[in-house]
């Protein structure tokens, strides 16, 4: 069954540093992959999806995400971080033939400091 | 365009009682999804319906019940509701089945004392 992993639950940084989102992915095959962002009191958002066109997808607000097949990773990274980053960000896998059952990760929370 | 619209935003039921929440998609979408998320999890998949009918279901109890209306808004009904049963409720509108990316409603928090 396909599933994703989120390494870390949060993640602190400071305001202008680079921000690290790490997750795996387990699928036999190549997966349909995403990153939504949640605001407290806001629906998620997407922030970038994979399909197998490029290796290195860029997203909304300054992310982007590198598909590594041989390390079954999907980490999210922005060179520099701004305060209204803070937030919850849920990598997702779409299970083949489920083309609307997203399967979500457990979230990492990240929070930005001055 | 407005965008997924839930109602209500939040909602206090106790043991046993049933409620109803309420989906209106993006105009034009035929699609809607539901999803629960408990607190400090992420989402979990319940239902997806397309043109009125069921076209997925998640691992939820049979207490779990949804419907699309020729509009395409949608309801989730929870009978019988558990402690557990707390979360929040999100749904999730498409504008063609099997569609990939799905635009999110705030969602309902629901509590259960």
């Amino acid at each position: 069954a396909q599933s994703v992993t989120q390494l870390d639950s949060h993640v602190s940084v400071s305001e202008g540093t680079p921000v690290l989102l790490r997750c795996n992915y387990s699928s036999s095959y190549s997966p349909s992959l995403f990153w939504y962002v949640q605001h407290p009191n806001k629906g998620l958002q997407l922030l970038l999806k994979y399909t197998s066109a490029a290796t290195l997808v860029k997203g909304i607000n300054g992310f982007e995400a590198e598909f590594k097949k041989s390390e079954t990773s999907f980490h999210l990274t922005k060179p520099s971080a701004h305060m209204s980053d803070a937030a919850e960000y849920f990598c997702v896998v779409i299970p083949l033939g489920g083309y609307n059952k997203l399967i979500f990760g457990a979230g990492t929370r990240l929070a930005v400091h001055p | 365009d407005a965008g997924v619209t839930q109602s209500p935003t939040h909602l206090i039921k106790t043991r046993g009682q049933h409620v109803t929440l309420r989906c209106s998609p993006i105009s034009g979408h035929k699609s809607v999804s539901w999803y629960q998320q408990v607190l400090g999890q992420g989402p979990q998949f319940i239902f997806q319906y397309y043109e009125k009918e069921e076209r997925g279901r998640g691992n939820f109890p049979d207490r779990f019940s949804a419907r699309q209306f020729p509009n395409y808004s949608s309801e989730l009904n929870v009978n019988a509701l558990l402690l557990g049963d707390s979360a929040l409720y999100l749904c999730a509108s498409t504008k063609r089945d099997r569609e990939e990316t799905q635009y999110f409603g705030p969602g309902t928090r629901l509590l259960v004392l």
